[in-house]
């Protein structure tokens, strides 16, 4: 069955440092691959999908970047973080069809 | 591109009774409407799901209801119950089956 690694699980960074998340998906191949960001006690916003190796859209273009230099392995960035970046951000994959399922997440607090 | 509404935003209810949670979409080219359970700290949980092709869905006390016409959907939760509590988040597949979107969220308190 698939599962979604996600680490580190919490993060506490100074404004201004760049950031690094990194996702990576086993039991499955060719997966659809998604970072959300979710805010304090609010939804879950949609940031980068990805359909494939190199394959990146983006949802909320900001600060952040996202790549995927490999099938299963997801990385979100930013070279300079604000203090609007802190939040709750979860990888997402495809399971089959539509299905997707979540890795535990990982905190961010910019400070 | 998709839009899904979710209300109410917080919902509290008394342990046995029933819950029911409503989203509308806008796309009417979507055709996969899961439901996911969040608690606080964890990752959404998918709990059910229904397809266009489907107009309900039943999992034990859990049931989902899709109206194509009107593009809402609903989740049913019967006989609540204290663990039931936690935020319930609807989505839908937009128009090109790759970007998911999500309700705002709905904070379900069921009370012992």
């Amino acid at each position: 069955s698939q599962t979604i690694h996600q680490w580190p699980a919490t993060l506490v960074q100074p404004v201004g440092s760049p950031l690094s998340l990194e996702c990576t998906v086993e039991g499955t191949s060719n997966p659809n691959l998604y970072w959300y960001r979710q805010a304090a006690g609010r939804g879950l916003q949609l940031l980068f999908y990805s359909v494939g190796i190199g394959q990146i859209s983006s949802e909320v273009p900001q600060n952040l970047s996202a790549s995927r230099p490999q099938d299963r392995q997801f990385i979100l960035s930013s070279k300079k973080l604000l203090l609007s970046d802190s939040g709750f951000y979860l990888c997402a994959g495809t399971r089959s069809s539509y299905e997707q399922y979540f890795g535990p997440g990982t905190r961010l607090t910019v400070t | 591109g998709e839009n899904v509404e979710q209300h109410p935003s917080t919902l509290s209810v008394q342990e046995g009774d029933s819950a029911v949670i409503k989203c509308t979409y806008s796309d009417s080219a979507s055709n996969y409407f899961p439901w996911y359970k969040q608690e606080l700290g964890k990752r959404p949980q998918l709990i059910i799901d229904i397809r266009s092709n489907v107009g309900e869905k039943k999992d034990q006390r859990i049931a989902v209801t899709l109206n194509k016409t009107a593009k809402h959907f609903s989740l049913h939760i019967t006989e609540t119950q204290p663990e039931d509590s936690a935020v319930y988040f609807c989505a839908a597949i937009g128009y090109n089956n790759n970007d998911m979107r999500f309700g705002a969220g709905t904070r379900l308190t069921v009370k012992p």
